[in-house]
């Protein structure tokens, strides 16, 4: 099946900086989302992006579909921004996500 | 509701013990899906619902492992005889619509400890 890898497995930032977080994918994808999970275990939905670029404040990401990866963008972040940030992606005509191992971010003030 | 509800959010058992877990989707979402997440891994699929219809339940790892959603509405997962590997958080989500361009909104999960 699909393979999902997601570096770095960890990532520590001084409040203001800003980071590069990046999915790879094995396959060919229909479907691309990242999510961020917060301390207590809230997944929140950041992007469906199976290619091209979106921006939504501080955050934006990448598909480039073609060479199958994504990036998700942080800028000037914040203490708020910490958490576990996922990839996880859709191919063929199931609903079925297939999710990397995440990458967890600390945000120190 | 405002979003997707489960209950209960933390539940002990004790091992051979059956459990049931719910999970009420935000109101009009067709989509409902169940996925479990042990402890520093992503989470991984069990079962996929649209409307009523389980359309997808290759993710249940088990015959232990049981998922309805009888009205198209509120959906139960339940586990019989639970074992220590069953310990884990089960997360619900649903989306309004059937494609996967829809926007997926998860509940909060159940923690699930099997002792």
């Amino acid at each position: 099946g699909i393979q999902v890898e997601q570096s770095p497995p960890d990532l520590i930032l001084q409040e203001g900086a800003n980071s590069t977080l990046r999915c790879n994918f094995s396959d060919s994808v229909n479907n691309l989302q990242w999510f961020h999970q917060n301390p207590w275990g809230q997944l929140i939905n950041l992007f469906y992006i199976p290619s091209g670029t979106k921006q939504n404040g501080r955050l934006s990401a990448t598909t480039v579909a073609t060479e199958r990866y994504s990036l998700l963008y942080i800028s000037s972040s914040q203490t708020t921004d910490s958490g576990v940030y996922f990839c996880a992606v859709e191919a063929g005509n199931n609903r079925k996500l297939i999710w990397g191992l995440g990458t967890s971010l600390a945000v120190n003030p | 509701g405002a979003g997707v509800s489960q209950s209960p959010r933390y539940k002990v058992a004790k091992r051979g013990q059956d459990v049931a877990l719910r999970c009420d989707p935000i109101s009009g979402h067709v989509s409902l899906f169940w996925y479990q997440q042990a402890l520093g891994q992503g989470p991984e699929f069990l079962t996929y619902f649209q409307n009523e219809a389980q359309l997808d339940k290759s993710g249940l790892p088990s015959d232990r492992f049981f998922a309805e959603r009888p009205e198209g509405s509120v959906s139960t997962l339940k586990i019989q005889r639970t074992q220590q590997e069953d310990s884990a958080v089960y997360l619900c989500a649903s989306s309004w619509g059937f494609g996967s361009g829809n926007t997926i909104y998860f509940g909060e999960g159940s923690w699930l400890t099997v002792v």
